[in-house]
């Protein structure tokens, strides 16, 4: 089975620019997730969606950033206009069901992102 | 306020012998505690996890153990082998509190031959 794959792998890209991270979850997956890592804070979720719903969207930082999930197969993150400080790893993951504990969270490799 | 906490950054070991990964946490409400583990350029992936009722759970070489009353868990791995190097990220859940996965921010641990 293919895993959650993420594209692109790598973005660089000039300050005030729109950036697309985009994500295909695991096929049969109802839960997706968007996480961002930097050094300082880790691992945190920016979002999460069930069944094609965002259903907490508490992490996201501030309006630059927004989210869709168009379908079963497909999300999008978006930041408009992006700022250096977004420069990070953004991880995308599927679960079945919500996403807890005895249903584990699947991962793909990541966007790293640098916005010069 | 860090809910999870992973407070050793890093983590040193010969080969053959135990690594112990420790994680601490605040919120009462967890009620289920997971391991992943994480290569450099990939993402982290599910290793090992354990529901609040048990105290203890075991997979192969990794072992998890949770302490409810200190609110404390920890992996771990015996014999460590070199390919076990990798940052290890300990997460919760409290699914009836709507609350998706949170994590520490992990530990790396270093494995040498």
């Amino acid at each position: 089975d293919a895993g959650v794959i993420q594209s692109p792998r790598h973005e660089v890209t000039e300050m005030g620019q729109e950036v697309t991270l985009r994500c295909k979850p695991i096929s049969g997956h109802n839960s997706l997730f968007w996480y961002r890592q930097t050094m300082m804070r880790g691992l945190e979720l920016l979002i999460y969606f069930n069944n094609n719903v965002p259903i907490d969207d508490s992490g996201m930082p501030e309006d630059r950033f927004s989210a869709k999930m168009p379908n079963a197969s497909f999300s999008t993150l978006k930041i408009q206009p992006s700022e250096p400080r977004d420069s990070a790893v953004y991880f995308c993951a599927s679960s079945r069901g919500t996403g807890g504990g005895n249903q584990p969270q699947h991962f793909g490799d990541g966007t790293r992102l640098s916005i010069l | 306020d860090q809910q999870v906490k992973q407070n050793s950054p890093s983590l040193s070991v010969q080969e053959g012998r135990i690594s112990i990964l420790n994680c601490d946490y605040t919120n009462s409400m967890f009620d289920y505690f997971l391991w992943y583990k994480k290569y450099p350029a990939e993402g982290p992936t599910f290793l090992i996890s354990i529901s609040s009722i048990k105290d203890k759970n075991e997979d192969g070489r990794f072992t998890v153990f949770l302490n409810k009353s200190a609110k404390h868990l920890s992996l771990h791995i015996m014999p460590s082998q070199p390919g076990d190097s990798a940052v290890y990220f300990c997460a919760a859940s409290a699914p009836q509190a709507g609350t998706a996965l949170i994590f520490g921010k992990g530990t790396t641990l270093s494995v040498s031959s």
